[in-house]
Protein backbone atom coordinates (compact mmCIF):
# COMPACT_ATOMS: atom_id res chain seq x y z
CA UNK A 1 0.00 0.00 0.00
CA UNK A 2 1.07 3.42 -0.39
CA UNK A 3 3.01 4.48 2.17
CA UNK A 4 4.82 8.55 2.97
CA UNK A 5 7.52 9.42 5.32
CA UNK A 6 8.40 13.13 6.00
CA UNK A 7 12.47 13.89 6.80
CA UNK A 8 14.14 16.89 7.65
CA UNK A 9 15.46 19.13 10.18
CA UNK A 10 13.76 19.03 13.44
CA UNK A 11 15.08 22.48 14.66
CA UNK A 12 15.26 26.12 12.02
CA UNK A 13 16.62 29.22 13.28
CA UNK A 14 14.53 32.36 12.25
CA UNK A 15 14.59 34.42 9.43
CA UNK A 16 16.09 30.85 7.58
CA UNK A 17 14.59 28.10 5.45
CA UNK A 18 12.97 25.40 6.63
CA UNK A 19 13.51 22.06 3.62
CA UNK A 20 11.39 18.89 4.17
CA UNK A 21 11.19 15.67 1.87
CA UNK A 22 8.46 13.74 1.62
CA UNK A 23 9.60 10.07 0.49
CA UNK A 24 6.48 8.21 -1.35
CA UNK A 25 6.80 4.28 -1.50
CA UNK A 26 4.08 2.21 -3.48
CA UNK A 27 2.94 4.57 -6.10
CA UNK A 28 4.60 6.63 -8.45
CA UNK A 29 4.11 10.25 -7.58
CA UNK A 30 3.63 11.01 -11.58
CA UNK A 31 -0.23 10.52 -10.51
CA UNK A 32 -2.28 11.99 -8.42
CA UNK A 33 -2.32 15.26 -5.71
CA UNK A 34 0.43 15.70 -3.02
CA UNK A 35 -0.11 17.30 -0.43
CA UNK A 36 2.11 19.15 2.09
CA UNK A 37 -0.12 20.27 5.16
CA UNK A 38 0.91 21.60 8.77
CA UNK A 39 -0.43 21.44 12.09
CA UNK A 40 0.35 24.24 14.59
CA UNK A 41 0.03 23.69 18.24
CA UNK A 42 -3.11 24.43 19.05
CA UNK A 43 -4.39 25.35 15.68
CA UNK A 44 -6.19 23.66 12.99
CA UNK A 45 -4.60 21.82 9.79
CA UNK A 46 -3.98 24.05 7.19
CA UNK A 47 -2.46 23.22 3.63
CA UNK A 48 0.70 24.71 2.37
CA UNK A 49 0.47 23.56 -0.92
CA UNK A 50 0.57 20.71 -3.72
CA UNK A 51 2.31 18.62 -6.19
CA UNK A 52 -0.10 17.13 -8.95
CA UNK A 53 0.51 15.46 -12.48
CA UNK A 54 4.14 15.09 -11.65
CA UNK A 55 5.50 18.81 -11.93
CA UNK A 56 2.88 20.90 -11.33
CA UNK A 57 2.20 23.21 -8.08
CA UNK A 58 -0.02 24.94 -6.19
CA UNK A 59 0.18 27.42 -2.98
CA UNK A 60 -1.95 28.63 -0.90
CA UNK A 61 -1.99 32.14 -0.93
CA UNK A 62 -1.16 32.93 2.93
CA UNK A 63 2.23 31.58 2.31
CA UNK A 64 2.74 34.25 -0.02
CA UNK A 65 6.27 33.81 -1.99
CA UNK A 66 7.63 31.74 1.11
CA UNK A 67 6.38 28.73 -0.26
CA UNK A 68 8.52 26.09 -3.44
CA UNK A 69 7.31 22.59 -3.86
CA UNK A 70 9.45 20.61 -5.99
CA UNK A 71 9.56 16.57 -7.25
CA UNK A 72 12.59 14.43 -7.90
CA UNK A 73 10.60 11.83 -9.53
CA UNK A 74 13.80 9.48 -9.83
CA UNK A 75 13.49 9.26 -6.16
CA UNK A 76 9.87 9.34 -5.98
CA UNK A 77 10.01 12.13 -3.61
CA UNK A 78 9.01 15.91 -3.75
CA UNK A 79 10.16 18.45 -1.03
CA UNK A 80 8.96 21.25 0.19
CA UNK A 81 10.90 24.57 1.23
CA UNK A 82 9.70 27.78 3.51
CA UNK A 83 12.05 30.79 3.42
CA UNK A 84 11.87 33.29 5.78
CA UNK A 85 10.52 31.61 8.88
CA UNK A 86 9.47 32.74 12.21
CA UNK A 87 8.38 31.14 15.23
CA UNK A 88 4.99 30.90 13.80
CA UNK A 89 5.91 28.22 11.32
CA UNK A 90 6.56 26.29 14.43
CA UNK A 91 3.52 23.09 13.46
CA UNK A 92 3.81 19.54 12.84
CA UNK A 93 4.91 19.27 9.00
CA UNK A 94 2.67 16.30 7.17
CA UNK A 95 3.00 14.93 3.84
CA UNK A 96 -0.39 13.71 2.25
CA UNK A 97 -1.99 12.01 -0.43
CA UNK A 98 -4.99 13.67 -1.92
CA UNK A 99 -7.86 11.65 -3.63
CA UNK A 100 -9.63 13.42 -6.29
CA UNK A 101 -12.78 11.08 -6.24
CA UNK A 102 -13.78 11.11 -3.13
CA UNK A 103 -11.79 14.62 -2.28
CA UNK A 104 -10.30 13.53 0.74
CA UNK A 105 -6.64 12.99 2.54
CA UNK A 106 -5.45 9.42 2.71
CA UNK A 107 -2.95 8.40 3.65
CA UNK A 108 -0.33 10.87 5.56
CA UNK A 109 3.12 10.61 6.41
CA UNK A 110 3.79 10.42 9.87
CA UNK A 111 4.54 14.00 10.30
CA UNK A 112 7.67 15.89 11.31
CA UNK A 113 7.93 18.13 13.63
CA UNK A 114 9.92 21.67 13.22
CA UNK A 115 10.92 24.09 15.39
CA UNK A 116 11.42 27.13 14.72
CA UNK A 117 14.34 28.95 17.21
CA UNK A 118 17.32 30.71 18.04
CA UNK B 1 -12.39 30.15 1.71
CA UNK B 2 -15.13 28.15 3.44
CA UNK B 3 -14.94 27.68 7.54
CA UNK B 4 -15.73 25.13 9.26
CA UNK B 5 -16.44 25.08 12.79
CA UNK B 6 -16.69 22.22 14.98
CA UNK B 7 -18.27 22.00 18.68
CA UNK B 8 -17.69 21.08 21.23
CA UNK B 9 -13.96 21.85 21.05
CA UNK B 10 -13.99 19.33 24.19
CA UNK B 11 -16.22 16.67 24.81
CA UNK B 12 -15.95 13.91 27.87
CA UNK B 13 -18.21 10.47 27.68
CA UNK B 14 -18.49 7.78 29.66
CA UNK B 15 -17.35 4.54 28.52
CA UNK B 16 -20.36 2.58 26.26
CA UNK B 17 -22.09 6.13 26.35
CA UNK B 18 -22.76 7.68 22.63
CA UNK B 19 -20.61 10.63 21.54
CA UNK B 20 -21.49 13.72 18.80
CA UNK B 21 -19.28 16.03 17.40
CA UNK B 22 -20.73 18.93 14.84
CA UNK B 23 -19.52 20.34 12.07
CA UNK B 24 -20.50 23.45 10.65
CA UNK B 25 -19.59 24.64 7.49
CA UNK B 26 -20.05 28.75 6.51
CA UNK B 27 -21.25 27.18 3.20
CA UNK B 28 -23.00 24.34 1.66
CA UNK B 29 -20.58 21.37 0.51
CA UNK B 30 -23.27 20.01 -1.30
CA UNK B 31 -22.55 19.04 -5.06
CA UNK B 32 -25.84 19.89 -6.86
CA UNK B 33 -24.94 17.22 -9.55
CA UNK B 34 -24.50 13.95 -8.05
CA UNK B 35 -25.90 14.94 -4.46
CA UNK B 36 -23.17 14.50 -2.35
CA UNK B 37 -21.44 16.39 0.38
CA UNK B 38 -17.90 17.01 0.31
CA UNK B 39 -17.24 16.15 4.31
CA UNK B 40 -14.67 13.79 5.55
CA UNK B 41 -14.20 12.88 9.28
CA UNK B 42 -10.59 12.31 10.64
CA UNK B 43 -9.60 10.59 13.69
CA UNK B 44 -5.88 11.51 15.44
CA UNK B 45 -4.65 10.17 18.23
CA UNK B 46 -1.73 11.21 20.06
CA UNK B 47 1.90 11.22 18.44
CA UNK B 48 -0.39 10.27 15.11
CA UNK B 49 -1.57 11.55 11.59
CA UNK B 50 -4.96 11.97 11.00
CA UNK B 51 -6.79 8.71 9.87
CA UNK B 52 -9.62 8.66 7.60
CA UNK B 53 -12.75 7.81 8.97
CA UNK B 54 -16.01 9.31 7.10
CA UNK B 55 -15.74 10.71 3.14
CA UNK B 56 -19.05 11.81 1.75
CA UNK B 57 -20.34 13.05 5.01
CA UNK B 58 -21.54 9.41 5.92
CA UNK B 59 -19.78 6.80 3.83
CA UNK B 60 -17.18 4.98 6.37
CA UNK B 61 -14.00 3.48 5.56
CA UNK B 62 -13.61 -0.23 5.15
CA UNK B 63 -12.31 -1.36 8.25
CA UNK B 64 -13.85 1.68 10.38
CA UNK B 65 -15.61 0.05 13.31
CA UNK B 66 -19.50 0.79 12.30
CA UNK B 67 -20.14 2.22 16.17
CA UNK B 68 -18.57 5.44 14.01
CA UNK B 69 -21.08 7.17 11.86
CA UNK B 70 -21.64 10.10 9.75
CA UNK B 71 -24.70 12.36 8.79
CA UNK B 72 -25.97 15.65 8.16
CA UNK B 73 -26.27 17.56 4.32
CA UNK B 74 -25.60 21.12 3.27
CA UNK B 75 -23.39 23.03 6.22
CA UNK B 76 -24.47 20.90 8.81
CA UNK B 77 -22.96 17.18 9.65
CA UNK B 78 -22.04 15.20 12.85
CA UNK B 79 -20.25 12.55 13.67
CA UNK B 80 -21.28 10.36 15.73
CA UNK B 81 -19.43 7.26 18.11
CA UNK B 82 -22.50 5.03 19.08
CA UNK B 83 -20.69 3.00 22.05
CA UNK B 84 -17.52 5.00 23.01
CA UNK B 85 -14.35 2.65 23.58
CA UNK B 86 -11.08 3.65 25.27
CA UNK B 87 -9.17 3.83 22.28
CA UNK B 88 -11.43 6.17 20.52
CA UNK B 89 -9.54 8.95 22.73
CA UNK B 90 -8.79 10.92 19.98
CA UNK B 91 -8.98 14.90 18.50
CA UNK B 92 -11.46 14.96 15.66
CA UNK B 93 -11.30 17.15 12.44
CA UNK B 94 -13.87 17.47 9.67
CA UNK B 95 -12.56 18.30 6.47
CA UNK B 96 -14.29 20.21 3.41
CA UNK B 97 -13.02 20.13 -0.12
CA UNK B 98 -15.75 21.62 -1.81
CA UNK B 99 -13.95 23.75 -3.66
CA UNK B 100 -10.02 24.79 -3.24
CA UNK B 101 -8.73 25.25 -0.62
CA UNK B 102 -9.52 22.50 1.36
CA UNK B 103 -10.21 23.54 4.53
CA UNK B 104 -10.13 21.75 8.16
CA UNK B 105 -12.14 22.57 11.63
CA UNK B 106 -10.41 23.24 14.54
CA UNK B 107 -10.57 20.12 15.85
CA UNK B 108 -12.60 18.58 19.05
CA UNK B 109 -10.89 16.56 21.51
CA UNK B 110 -12.61 13.19 22.79
CA UNK B 111 -12.45 11.85 26.45
CA UNK B 112 -13.24 9.34 28.83
CA UNK B 113 -15.75 10.65 31.84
Amino acid sequence: QVQLQESGPGLVKPSETLSLTCTVSGESIGSFYWYWIRQPPGKRLEWIGYLYHGGSTSYNPSFKSRVTISVDTSQNQFSLTLSSVTAADTAVYYCAKWLPPTRVFDPWGQGALVTVSS
Amino acid sequence: DIVLTQSPDSLAVSLGERASINCKSSQSVLYSSNNKNSLAWYQQKPGQPPKLLIYWASTRVSGVPDRFSGSGSGTDFTLTISSLQAEDVAVYHCQECYTSPCTFGQGTRLEIK
